[in-house]
């Protein structure tokens, strides 16, 4: 099946700083949504974006759908020790139809 | 609201039992039920998609008579790991959508070891 290629892989960021991470596909997508996932839990849904341009908060989390809709971004801001965990994005190409998960990013805080 | 449970959370058998894991939501209906498959540090990998009162639509590469899935009502779908093996050994998590939304809720996953 098709995958979601997410960037970076990886981020060590120090607690406080901000954070960016991206989603990119070669396909259009009419939905796009933000997971966390903590190790050993199921993800757990932070944002979700059904317009391209739209930009929606969740907190210290801003999510952007992209013009094109081949891709979202998510943004964490003053980054906590909580924030830790595996970020994944999942784009839905038309209602109704399956989410298609992106690789996922681990995000590390240091205090 | 929206909330999705999975159980059992730890399963652990020997290699030719059969395995059951259920997954409900248990404050919307969920028209639709997906089920995922995921090994350490990778994304999540969907099996199948079912929905309620129809046969379920499996992803290439998944043996439907290895992984049955059954969604014999709104908030209940289950699978079933058949003659386990310890290839079969991963996390499962399922996932609802419903009342409307176009979005995934998950449960919070069913570890399975197969010695």
């Amino acid at each position: 099946g098709q995958q979601l290629n997410q960037s970076p892989q990886s981020m060590f960021i120090q607690e406080g700083e901000d954070v960016s991470m991206n989603c990119t596909s070669s396909s259009i997508f009419n939905t796009w949504l933000w997971y966390k996932q903590d190790p050993g839990e199921g993800p757990v849904l932070l944002i979700a974006l059904y317009k391209a341009g739209e930009l929606t908060s969740n907190g210290r989390l801003t999510a952007q759908f992209g013009i094109t809709r081949k891709d979202s971004f998510l943004n964490i801001s003053a980054s906590i020790p909580s924030d830790v965990g595996i970020y994944f994005c999942a784009g839905q190409k038309n209602t109704g139809n399956q989410f298609y998960f992106g690789t996922g990013t681990s995000l590390t805080v240091i205090p | 609201g929206a909330v999705v449970s999975q159980h059992p959370s730890w399963v652990i058998c020997k290699s030719g039992t059969s395995v059951k894991i259920e997954c409900r939501s248990l404050d919307f209906q969920a028209t639709t039920m997906f089920w995922y498959r995921q090994f350490p540090k990778q994304s999540l990998m969907l099996m199948a998609t079912s929905n309620e009162g129809s046969k379920a639509t499996y992803e290439q590469g998944v043996e439907k008579d290895k992984f049955l899935i059954n969604h014999a009502s709104l908030t209940l779908s289950t699978l079933t790991v058949t003659s386990a093996h310890p290839e079969d050994s991963s996390f499962y998590i399922c996932s609802a959508r419903g009342g409307g939304a176009e979005t995934q809720y998950f449960g919070p996953g069913t570890r399975l070891l197969v010695l």
